[in-house]
């Protein structure tokens, strides 16, 4: 079964500061999907970014960027010059092409201070 | 506007009462999931449909059951509610293919067994 590991259950950053956060996963699709998603405390699960397996470049959204390594199984999430409105939990997932599982890591809390 | 819509935000059902939770999507994607979410832990898959392709995971109690009887909309039935069951219910919608790929979630639907 495909697992997903976020090796930081919290992270502390401060305003302004970038932060990073970690994903590994274990898959044998050569065609898959990487998201991450912010979850704050209402419980909504809010799309954040996106990176295809065969996509060269690594995304970038605003604020964010995904750092994509392929051969190490590996992504991270870079969310620069953090907000208050930043503190939530943090979820890396991959979607399999081949079966269109969507499948999620075990999350990060991020908390920024003033 | 909301592309994923469940309903409702949050219900109260009572100890092996039948419940149903519902979701709709506007973004005309063929698979939806619905996943479990218990408090401080990573959602997880319950199923998930490709079209009218039922997909079941393997460890998803019979009593979760699942409706799709259209594009538009999905079900989620448990049919005999433990107290075991109280969750944040999510429904998810995507669409699977290089750069195209996309995947929304609904708010939730958080669910307390009494």
């Amino acid at each position: 079964a495909q697992k997903i590991t976020q090796t930081q259950p919290g992270m502390f950053v401060q305003e302004k500061e970038a932060v990073t956060l970690d994903c590994t996963y274990d898959t044998s699709d050569q065609s898959y999907g990487l998201f991450w998603y912010k979850q704050p405390s209402s419980g909504e699960m809010i799309f954040l970014i996106y990176q295809g397996s065969y996509d060269e470049q690594n995304a970038t959204e605003g604020r964010y960027s995904l750092n994509f390594q392929k051969a190490r199984k590996s992504t991270n999430l870079v969310i620069s010059a953090s907000q208050l409105g930043d503190s939530a939990m943090y979820f890396c997932a991959v979607v399999s092409y081949n079966t269109d599982k969507l499948i999620f890591g075990t999350g990060t809390r991020l908390q920024v201070f003033p | 506007d909301a592309m994923v819509i469940q309903n409702p935000r949050y219900q109260v059902t009572q100890f092996g009462k039948p419940v149903t939770l519902s979701c709709s999507q506007t973004l005309n994607h063929n698979v939806m999931y619905w996943y479990q979410q218990k408090s401080s832990q990573a959602p997880k898959l319950l199923f998930h449909y490709y079209d009218k392709d039922f997909n079941n995971e393997a460890d998803t109690p019979d009593n979760f059951q699942s409706r799709r009887p259209n594009t538009s909309f999905c079900f989620l039935d448990i049919r005999s509610p433990g107290l075991g069951d109280a969750a944040m219910y999510l429904c998810a919608t995507s669409r699977t293919g290089g750069e195209n790929t996309e995947a929304f979630f609904g708010q939730g639907t958080r669910l307390t067994v009494v």
